[in-house]
C-alpha cells in the first residue's frame, strides 16, 4: 500500500477562503516534493522541501516540512479559481530510486 | 525542447489485446518512471528505471513489462489488456529521481473494453 498518506481527500471551498492539505509518510523523507494537477492536465512540480522544519513560500502557497521530515503541509491564503486542481505530495523510497505519491486533495473553488 | 512526450493519447483496447504505450523524453534524464492514475488512487508506480539497460518494478508491475534500451525512451507494454488496466497512465522523467524536480508527459487515457 501507499506510504505517503494525504488528508483530505476532497476539498470545496468558497473563492476568498483558505486551503490546506497534509501528507504524512510512514517513514522519514530525505525530501519531499509537492505537485499540482488541473483537471484534465498532467502533474506539475511547485515545489521541494529538503530540510527539517523549512517553510516555503510561493505568493499565496505555503509550504512546510515537519521537524520530523515526516510529515508536510500546502496552506493556500484566499483560494481563487485558478487554484483549481488535485495535489500531491510525493516522497523518495527505495533509496531515493523511486517516488511514491499521496492520494492527493483535490480542491475545488466556487466562485 | 519537447520534455516528455506520450504516445497515444486515448487508446481502446478488447480484452486479452496487447499493446506498447510510449514515452520519449529530450532531457537527457537518467531517470524515467511510469505511473497509473485511478480515481482515489494518487499516482501509484509501475515500473522505473535508472539509466539505460536498468529498470525495476514498483508498486502495481504485475501486467506490464518495460524496457530502457536507450536514455530517451521507456515504452511500457501491456501484455494481455484486462478490464482492471482501465486508467490513465503518465511517464515522468527527472535528473535525479527522489532528489530533482519530476516532468510529466500529458498522459495516455487508456479503456479496456
Amino acid at each position: 500500500g501507499q506510504q505517503v498518506m494525504q488528508i483530505p481527500q476532497y476539498q470545496h471551498v468558497q473563492e476568498g477562503e483558505d486551503f490546506t492539505t497534509y501528507c504524512n509518510s510512514s517513514t522519514t523523507l530525505s525530501n519531499i516534493q509537492w505537485y499540482k494537477q488541473r483537471p484534465g492536465g498532467h502533474p506539475v512540480f511547485l515545489i521541494q522541501l529538503v530540510k527539517s522544519g523549512e517553510v516555503k513560500k510561493q505568493k499565496r502557497l505555503t509550504f512546510q516540512f515537519g521537524e520530523a521530515k515526516k510529515n508536510s503541509s500546502l496552506h493556500i491564503t484566499a483560494t481563487q479559481t485558478t487554484d483549481v486542481g488535485t495535489y500531491f505530495c510525493a516522497g523518495p523510497q527505495n533509496n531515493n530510486n523511486d517516488m511514491r505519491f499521496g492520494a492527493g486533495t483535490r480542491l475545488t473553488v466556487k466562485p | 525542447n519537447a520534455g516528455v512526450t506520450q504516445t497515444p493519447k486515448f487508446q481502446v483496447l478488447k480484452t486479452g489485446q496487447s499493446m506498447t504505450l510510449q514515452c520519449a523524453q529530450d532531457m537527457n534524464h537518467e531517470y524515467m518512471s511510469w505511473y497509473r492514475q485511478d480515481p482515489g488512487m494518487g499516482l501509484r508506480l509501475i515500473h522505473y528505471s535508472v539509466g539505460a539497460g536498468i529498470t525495476d518494478q514498483g508498486e502495481v508491475p504485475n501486467g506490464y513489462n518495460v524496457s530502457r534500451s536507450t536514455t530517451e525512451d521507456f515504452p511500457l507494454r501491456l501484455l494481455s489488456a484486462a478490464p482492471s488496466q482501465t486508467s490513465v497512465y503518465f511517464c515522468a522523467s527527472s535528473y535525479r529521481t527522489g532528489l530533482r524536480e519530476a516532468f510529466f508527459g500529458q498522459g495516455t487515457r487508456l479503456t479496456v473494453v
